[in-house]
């Protein structure tokens, strides 16, 4: 079963505006929630990451809302851009034995905005 | 800056062959992963180890195994290609800290026919 769902799967927005990715996660025991950004034939790169105990948190145009009692977590994009057309993943992570963590990654969005 | 390299980023292989996809880090991470990046199903991890010569199985192991021998190289088998492995192939490392990070390869697009 998907761990970690993701929607949409894929979004076009207009230049200027916003965009929202949302995720949601069963597993209360995921204790850190990055997103991560992948352009065409690159490998996907951090973008911003939350833990649970803060709400939101603000990079630039990038902002995670996080609502732990729902178990939902997002991703806004202020003035959105051409060159934000990139594919999404949410994830979330848990503390494994041996001090790695464990990832599971939502299924992607891929967004295009368009002039 | 953490570079992991793949050893191709395009692969063509007959159904039945062995094949081998080699990733490289160069920033001392003890943990590596191996993924598969799918349309619809995201990335899915096939194995990861946490140092050398250590593996464990990800949640999609079947038809694949791995190798670590150095701390920097982490490989990926599959001891008999079949068309449902063809696919990307994503290969990463972790941070540890306060935060975690993990830097991807470019990846290699595998084709079996």
């Amino acid at each position: 079963q998907q761990q970690v769902k993701q929607s949409p799967q894929s979004l076009i927005v207009q230049k200027g505006g916003i965009s929202i990715i949302n995720c949601a996660y069963e597993n209360t025991a995921f204790d850190y929630f990055p997103w991560y950004q992948q352009f065409p034939g690159k490998g996907p790169a951090l973008l911003i990451a939350i833990r649970p105990d803060v709400s939101e948190k603000k990079e630039g145009r990038f902002t995670i809302s996080f609502n732990k009692s729902a178990k939902q977590f997002s991703l806004h994009i202020m003035d959105s851009q051409p060159g934000d057309s990139a594919t999404y993943f949410c994830a979330a992570s848990i503390g494994k034995p041996g001090g790695y963590q464990k990832v599971t990654f939502g299924i992607g969005t891929k967004l295009q905005v368009i002039p | 800056d953490v570079k992991v390299t793949q050893s191709s980023r395009y692969l063509v292989k007959r159904t039945g062959e062995k094949v081998f996809l080699e990733c490289v880090q160069d920033m001392d991470h003890e943990n590596m992963f191996w993924y598969r990046q799918d349309p619809g199903l995201g990335l899915r991890l096939i194995y990861f180890s946490y140092d050398v010569k250590m593996k464990e199985k990800g949640d999609i192991p079947e038809g694949y195994s791995v190798s670590r021998e150095k701390k920097e190289r982490f490989s990926l088998i599959l001891e008999s290609a079949s068309t449902n492995q063809t696919s990307m192939y994503l290969c990463a490392t972790i941070t540890r800290g306060a935060s975690y990070e993990q830097y991807f390869g470019p990846g290699t697009r595998l084709t079996v026919t």
